[in-house]
């Protein structure tokens, strides 16, 4: 009931595509979805967060789509750049409770 | 304003040897934690804290103490270095922003290998 499965493992995306980064949970009383962004070497900084009182969330060229029923989280990069590339983490937890489950991680190379 | 700050950067210990990893925020969050990052494995909540003299345990606990004497300080205590406590470590800390989201600042993490 606590795991946070994401996919893919890894994602090799053209200059200028669109990166789709998955995630799903299992406890419905989580109510916090951040995404995380990680360069080599530094730590998760926060990238974006929804919770599931809307279905999508936009700031800038990153958008998080939520799906309550599904249980489902995606993150989209859209017009992916090179100094996107970087690892991708999704993390789920019911806020106030200060404890997060974070996903496996997402490994992306945006090609120049 | 640093933000969140650890030392040091890098360890290397022996099995059975013990230390302290240092965390400090400026932030004046209540709330602290640390992680390990493994690889394939994403980040996993060791102990935490919501507010200085309280503490508690995330997913993987065991071989760790924590104490939270001050707001800024959660130092994370390894009692006895096992192997399988090399990883990347990550303080954390957190507030919540008008009562609904909680936003968590990472610390730039301590490499320890342990032989």
């Amino acid at each position: 009931q606590q795991q946070v499965k994401q996919s893919p493992q890894s994602l090799i995306v053209q200059k200028g595509g669109i990166s789709i980064i998955n995630c799903a949970y299992e406890n419905t009383a989580f109510d916090y979805f951040p995404w995380y962004q990680q360069f080599p070497g530094k730590g998760p900084a926060l990238l974006i967060a929804i919770r599931p009182d809307v279905s999508e969330k936009k700031e800038g060229r990153f958008t998080i789509s939520f799906n309550k029923s599904a249980k489902q989280f995606s993150l989209h990069i859209m017009d992916s750049q090179p100094g996107d590339s970087a690892t991708y983490f999704c993390a789920a937890g019911a806020s106030g409770t200060y404890k997060y489950i974070f996903g496996t991680g997402t490994r992306l190379k945006v090609l120049a | 304003n640093a933000g969140v700050t650890q030392t040091p950067k890098f360890q290397v210990l022996k099995t059975g040897q013990s230390m302290t990893l240092q965390c400090a925020q400026d932030m004046n969050h209540e709330y602290m934690s640390w992680y390990r990052q493994d690889p394939g494995m994403g980040l996993r909540l060791i102990h935490y804290s919501v507010g200085a003299g309280i503490t508690d345990q995330g997913e993987v606990p065991n071989g760790y103490n924590v104490s939270r004497s001050t707001t800024e300080d959660f130092p994370l205590r390894l009692l006895s270095a096992a192997p399988s406590q090399t990883s990347v470590y990550f303080c954390a800390s957190s507030h919540r922003v008008a009562g609904v989201t909680d936003t968590q600042y990472f610390g730039p993490g301590t490499r320890l290998t342990v032989l």
